[in-house]
């Protein structure tokens, strides 16, 4: 149990575009998403936590107007880049969890490339 | 700051071989500490926790103990197999409530060979 998916895997798009990235906890009701970004070689970096029904919390430096996080049901949230640039460019990572921060269940992650 | 510290890999290893990989931390307070395994293709996975000073985690033949003195979190075990592969991230949480987040190493990624 505790399966999370994230769609698509992979996606690749012009410059100025927007582009969707869904996460779905398959099997259970989260009541808290996270959004990750991982660069090559680096941590993972927490980029936004989302409750059901309520705004994400971003974290310091990430521009909510240019990544829109979207939670609107306990199974679903999903991560939109607005007017993607090259620098945009990376792995996203989603992660659900339904009691505690540590208890998170991990998508597969999204690469993103920006043209 | 708050921070993790891990090894840096690729580590190779033949089967049956001993593993350690180093986690060291900087924290504020009492972080508990765990380490994730993210396998090819898969997403990331709790593999260990440990929640206070001196406690082991353990599964799957992996062991970390807690260490406050030297604020260490290393990751071992007895006998390694090619299943084994995959990358390994230490990670700690801070903070209280909604406030508590996951702050993450850079992960090792190890190969066995058989």
């Amino acid at each position: 149990g505790a399966v999370v998916s994230q769609h698509p895997s992979w996606v690749i798009c012009k410059s100025g575009t927007s582009v969707k990235i869904e996460c779905r906890s398959l099997d259970f009701q989260a009541t808290t998403m996270f959004w990750y970004r991982q660069f090559p070689k680096q941590s993972l970096m927490l980029m936004a936590t989302s409750n059901e029904g309520s705004k994400a919390t971003y974290e310091q430096g990430v521009e909510k107007d240019k990544f829109l996080i979207n939670h609107a049901s306990l199974t679903l949230s999903t991560l939109t880049v607005t007017s993607a640039h090259p620098e945009d460019s990376s792995f996203y990572i989603c992660s659900a969890s339904r009691t505690s921060v540590y208890e998170q269940f991990f998508g597969p992650g999204t690469r993103l490339t920006v043209l | 700051g708050n921070s993790v510290t891990q090894m840096e890999g690729p580590v190779t290893l033949s089967e049956e071989a001993f593993l350690t990989i180093n986690c060291t931390y900087t924290a504020t307070g009492y972080p508990s500490l765990f380490w994730y395994v993210q396998y090819p293709g898969e997403g990331l996975q709790l593999l260990l926790k440990a929640t206070k000073a001196d406690d082991k985690g353990s599964n799957k033949g992996f062991e970390a103990t807690y260490r406050k003195e030297t604020t260490s979190f290393h990751l071992e075990k007895g006998s390694v197999q090619v299943s084994d592969s995959a990358v390994y991230f230490c990670a700690l949480t801070v903070g209280a409530g909604n406030n508590r987040k996951l702050i993450w190493g850079l992960g090792t990624s190890l190969a066995v060979n058989p």
